[in-house]
């Protein structure tokens, strides 16, 4: 059965720690994997990875697949309080078109 | 609309009742997905649509759900016979750019049945 796992479940950070969040994943046919931010109740689309070691970037937020170990990393840096959300994994296969999410990782950042 | 659009945003129900949630997509989207969340657990997917029809309807748990999207935009999450166990946040999102996975998430209907 395809799985998507998360780790930490939660964090509680000072503003300007850098966190690290980690996803891994059993699943097959594999196409993409995906960082979603959900802050209140709609998730919001972060980054989209396809290819192993190639890092996304988008201000303070960075992520890498490796393909060959299934996982992910989505770094933040310089943590700010509005970086407070749960943020989740998700996993798309070749199989159909459907997203599998991870339970998420819920992030406190305080001032 | 700008974005997608879910209502009601809550719902109270009895067991037994029957509910009906609608989601409006971004317009022009082709791709329609409906998930849901459980407190403290990622979204779980129902049921995607590509145009009028059902591409995957394999996350539906039990022929008590039913999802339609006659015209190909608007759709309606169906739910019969309601049970406490159906209470959780129902997730809409379209897609205009299929197998990408760049989903676009409206703000959810929250179920709760009594």
């Amino acid at each position: 059965e395809d799985k998507v796992v998360q780790s930490p479940l939660s964090l509680v950070v000072h503003e300007g720690d850098t966190v690290t969040l980690n996803c891994s994943y059993e699943v097959t046919n594999f196409r993409s994997l995906l960082w979603y931010k959900q802050e209140k109740k709609a998730p919001t689309f972060l980054f989209m990875l396809t290819s192993s070691g190639i890092e996304k970037k988008s201000g303070r937020l960075s992520s890498i697949l490796d393909k060959k170990e299934l996982f992910s990393i989505l770094n933040i840096t310089a943590t700010q309080t509005g970086d407070s959300a749960v943020y989740l994994c998700a996993v798309n296969t070749h199989n159909t078109d459907k997203l599998i999410f991870g339970t998420g990782t819920r992030l406190q950042v305080f001032p | 609309g700008a974005g997608v659009s879910q209502t009601p945003s809550n719902k109270v129900t009895e067991k037994g009742k029957y509910v009906e949630l609608r989601c409006d997509p971004i317009s022009g989207h082709t791709a329609l997905y409906w998930y849901r969340q459980s407190l403290g657990q990622g979204p779980e997917f129902l049921i995607y649509f590509q145009g009028t029809g059902a591409a995957d309807d394999s996350g539906l748990p039990n022929d008590r759900f039913f999802a339609v999207r006659p015209e190909g935009s608007v759709s309606t999450l169906k739910i019969q016979r309601t049970e406490r166990g159906d209470s959780a946040v129902y997730l809409c999102a379209s897609s205009g750019t299929p197998n990408t996975g760049e989903l676009f998430f409206g703000e959810g209907s929250r179920l709760t049945v009594l």
